[in-house]
């Protein structure tokens, strides 16, 4: 089946414990991005990856690292999470053939928080 | 910056209503448009997108939407709602050629049986 698939799926952490959030794709998308929901703000775009080893910065990049070694995977790290990364995170993929008009396929979200 | 405003936060509807969520954006140039929509413990998932040609989109479930350059909106509308689109409905937009995606914050709709 195709799928975008995260882990954990819920994570409650202490603040400055080094985290990762794991995103994993096998549709062989190019293109990989990482969400963060907060009430009222919707989502927003933290960082983007058009292929392997090319990420960018998408609106709220503070706080937050990624690498994408792999096509496949997209990992989501917090060196040092606060509570204002407490968040429902999603990550997305996409294939790369409309310039940015293709469809992202969501994977189901982590809800972490962070005390 | 580019930016998305999507009025409605909270729409209740009966069943058989029609539906019209308002959703503008402000950017100067060419976009790709989307609407996605999460159902209650769902994934996120594409309704309907434009970028380019016909500016009426017809998506899933009966859903359409109308791109209006003049007035920089894409407003997303289902003449007939049922009980099973209760959900919260995202606007997106980004510009061509980039990967960056400006996402509007959403209407949650709930339908009445």
């Amino acid at each position: 089946e195709a799928q975008v698939t995260q882990n954990p799926r819920y994570l409650i952490t202490v603040t400055g414990k080094k985290l990762t959030v794991t995103c994993s794709q096998n549709m062989n998308h190019e293109y990989m991005s990482w969400y963060r929901q907060d009430p009222g703000l919707g989502l927003r775009q933290i960082y983007y990856s058009m292929n392997v080893e090319v990420t960018d910065k998408g609106d709220v990049p503070e706080g937050y690292k990624v690498s994408r070694k792999e096509k496949r995977n997209f990992p989501l790290i917090l060196e040092s999470p606060s509570p204002n990364q407490t968040s429902l995170y999603f990550c997305a993929s996409s294939l790369k053939e409309l310039a940015g008009g293709d469809t992202q396929y969501f994977g189901p979200g982590t809800r972490l928080t962070v005390l | 910056a580019q930016s998305v405003s999507q009025h409605n936060h909270h729409v209740i509807l009966s069943e058989a209503a029609s539906l019209e969520l308002g959703c503008n954006y402000s950017y100067g140039g060419t976009v790709n448009l989307f609407w996605y929509v999460q159902y209650p413990g769902q994934h996120l998932q594409l309704l309907l997108k434009y970028f380019s040609g016909d500016p009426l989109v017809k998506g899933i479930k009966g859903f359409e939407a109308e791109f209006i350059k003049s007035k920089f909106s894409f407003n997303l509308r289902k003449p007939s709602v049922q009980w099973s689109d209760t959900a919260e409905y995202f606007c997106a937009v980004n510009a061509p050629g980039t990967y960056k995606y400006i996402f509007g914050t959403g209407t949650r709709l709930k339908v009445l049986a």
